[in-house]
Parts: C-alpha cells; sequence; structure tokens
C-alpha cells in the first residue's frame, strides 16, 4: 500500500496480558516512530527507529514497553502486563530520513486494557 | 510530556470565516510543523516552517513562525466543513529527531 499500515485496528485486551502492535512503514522510508494519544491529548512521544536501531527511546513509559525493527522496515510495539492505564490509541509514523521532514502516519491501533 | 499547548482548545466557526490557532512552546526548535486529525486516529501533515522562516502559505492555510515569543499560528482562510478536525502543532529539536506535539485545537465549522 502507499500509506503507513498499522494493525490491529482496534485490540481489546485484559488486564495482564501481552499484546502486539504492528507498524508497516511506506516502503523506503528509514525512520519511524511509536506515538502514544489518549483522549483530548496530543500524541506523545514513545520511540525512534532510524533504520534498524532505536535512536531514541527516551519515551517508553516503562519496561513494559519494547519496541523493535529487525529489518529496517516493519516495526512492532510490544507491552508486557498491560494495565488499564495503558488503553490509548498508538500511533505509528515514518519519514525518508529523520524528523526535519514531515511525518506520515498510519491511522492507529485502538488499545482497550480490560 | 507536551512541548506545546495550543490555544484556543475549541473554536467555532461559520463556514467562509477565517479561523485562526495559536501554539506556543518552551524550548529551542529546529522546526515546527502543523497536522490535522480527524476522528481521533490518523495525523495528516499540513505544514513545515523552519526555525529561520517567518511566515508560509499552502494553499487556504498561512502560518506564521515568532521564534523571540516562542509561538506560531496556523490561519485557514475561507473555512469549509471540510476543515472540521483538531489540528496540532509540533515541534523538533535541534539534534533532537523527535516530534513533540501540542495539546491541540479542536476547530468545528458550521454550515
Amino acid at each position: 500500500g502507499a500509506g503507513v499500515s498499522q494493525t490491529p485496528s482496534n485490540k481489546v485486551t485484559e488486564k495482564g496480558k501481552y499484546v502486539e502492535l504492528r507498524c508497516d512503514p511506506i516502503s523506503g522510508h528509514t525512520a519511524l516512530y511509536w506515538y502514544r494519544q489518549s483522549l483530548g491529548q496530543g500524541p506523545e512521544f514513545l520511540i525512534y527507529f532510524q533504520g534498524t536501531g532505536a535512536a531514541d527511546d527516551s519515551g517508553l513509559p516503562n519496561d513494559r514497553f519494547f519496541a523493535v525493527r529487525p529489518e529496517g522496515s516493519v516495526s512492532t510495539l510490544k507491552i508486557q502486563r498491560t494495565e488499564r492505564g495503558d488503553s490509548a490509541v498508538y500511533l505509528c509514523a515514518s519519514s525518508p530520513q529523520g524528523i526535519g521532514t514531515e511525518a506520515f502516519f498510519g491511522q492507529g491501533t485502538r488499545l482497550t486494557v480490560v | 510530556s507536551q512541548q506545546g499547548e495550543e490555544d484556543p482548545q475549541a473554536l467555532s466557526i461559520q463556514e467562509g470565516e477565517n479561523a485562526t490557532m495559536n501554539c506556543s512552546y518552551k524550548t529551542s526548535i529546529n522546526n515546527l510543523q502543523w497536522y490535522r486529525q480527524n476522528s481521533g486516529r490518523g495525523l495528516v501533515h499540513l505544514i513545515l516552517i523552519r526555525s529561520n522562516e517567518r511566515e508560509k502559505h499552502s494553499g487556504r492555510l498561512r502560518v506564521t513562525l515568532d521564534t523571540s515569543k516562542k509561538s506560531s499560528s496556523l490561519l485557514i482562510t475561507a473555512s469549509r466543513a471540510a476543515d472540521t478536525a483538531s489540528y496540532f502543532c509540533a515541534t523538533s529539536g535541534f539534534g533532537n529527531e523527535k516530534l513533540t506535539f501540542g495539546t491541540g485545537t479542536r476547530l468545528t465549522i458550521i454550515p
């Protein structure tokens, strides 16, 4: 596809479970970002990849959150022992090089922890 | 944490009127971008202005940047019902790749 694809679009999970959220960036984009957005708030930065490596993971809230991008394309955000406070829309974005230019966002995954 | 604050938080205007939204930020920036978000899902990039620019135009959009006041404004002229959305400013710093978003302005265009 032409845009950033995120799957699933919606995920409901029980408290304490493990979840994986997937992001397929635009082909050829080396930079990939994960954001989290709560209702009524702006997107909150989680982690930034340049190629396969995490260039900045300062936004990950705690060690239950982890993200990988093993081949420099698809990325997976992993959340262990989910808590109700993790409920939010998780947004992925990619850009050709870095954030000196525009970022292209996916439609997000709405995660609900019950 | 949020870098910017948009003002107002919500704005309702009649179709055809101009809409102005403001953004203030706290630290030095490399560039500032404006994004639109419909229905709380994907964000769409509208315009980017660099720290050495003062004004930029794109179609019905006009963005200004005042680095001395650490503020930016987004003007949408001749508004349309399809402009109804939330608008966010986002900044990136020098040597810092991440985009930091503001709290957003919810714009409603009344037909």
